[in-house]
């Protein structure tokens, strides 16, 4: 089966950057994708890594090590908004579902 | 537009009753899923359906049956309503099950509760 582990709560201030972290212990992995979700809300996609190393969207940023079976979010300038759950997810299988981590719990504080 | 949609946006009903969720993708993704997420958010997958054909189904009770009717339209049918069945139940859509990237996007959520 899959495995994945995160941090279930990080803290910082607003400008601040954080680093979410993920590792995974899984079989027929196809990449790490992340996504956040605000409370009572969907998940809403951020970023997908196939292959080793940094993605970066805008303030995002997404970095893989398939050989350590590691990735990391990094969130930059954090502004309030930023507060959320972000969940790292491992695609896997004949099908390539998403399995999801348990979620890290963001609190950017004024 | 909305993409993703879902009815209803809260379920509210008694044990043992049977009821039924409905998602719709307005997206022209040939690939849907339904996902549970419980107290603790926990996001776990139940089913996928591509192209109106079954192609994931997980360890989930033979009391829930996925039917698409066609690729934009996915429903979920529970029978005999548990206590633990209460939880957010989401509907999401891709391009593929195989694509380069394979961004799902969600729908607002069924937040079920039964009593």
């Amino acid at each position: 089966g899959q495995s994945l582990e995160q941090p279930s709560e990080v803290t910082a201030v607003e400008g601040a950057i954080v680093q979410i972290n993920c590792t995974y212990q899984t079989s027929g992995f196809y990449g790490l994708s992340w996504y956040q979700q605000h409370d009572g809300g969907a998940p809403t996609f951020l970023s997908y890594n196939a292959l080793d190393g940094l993605e970066e969207t805008g303030r995002f940023s997404s970095f893989l090590s398939r050989s350590d079976s590691y990735g990391y979010l990094l969130l930059q300038e954090l502004q309030m908004k930023d507060s959320a759950s972000y969940f790292c997810a491992v695609r896997t299988g004949s099908a390539r579902q998403l399995t999801f981590g348990s979620g890290t719990q963001l609190t950017v504080l004024p | 537009d909305t993409a993703v949609s879902q009815t209803p946006k809260y379920l509210v009903t008694q044990m043992g009753n049977d009821k039924s969720i409905k998602c719709e993708q307005n997206l022209g993704h040939d690939t849907m899923y339904w996902y549970k997420q419980d107290s603790k958010k926990f996001l776990k997958i139940m089913f996928s359906y591509n192209n109106k054909e079954l192609i994931i189904n997980e360890t989930v009770p033979n009391r829930f049956s996925p039917k698409s009717p066609d690729k934009a339209h996915l429903n979920l049918h529970i029978n005999s309503l548990e206590l633990g069945d209460s939880a957010v139940y989401f509907c999401a859509s891709s391009q593929g099950s195989s694509g380069v990237y394979n961004e799902q996007f969600f729908g607002p959520g069924t937040r079920l509760t039964v009593l």
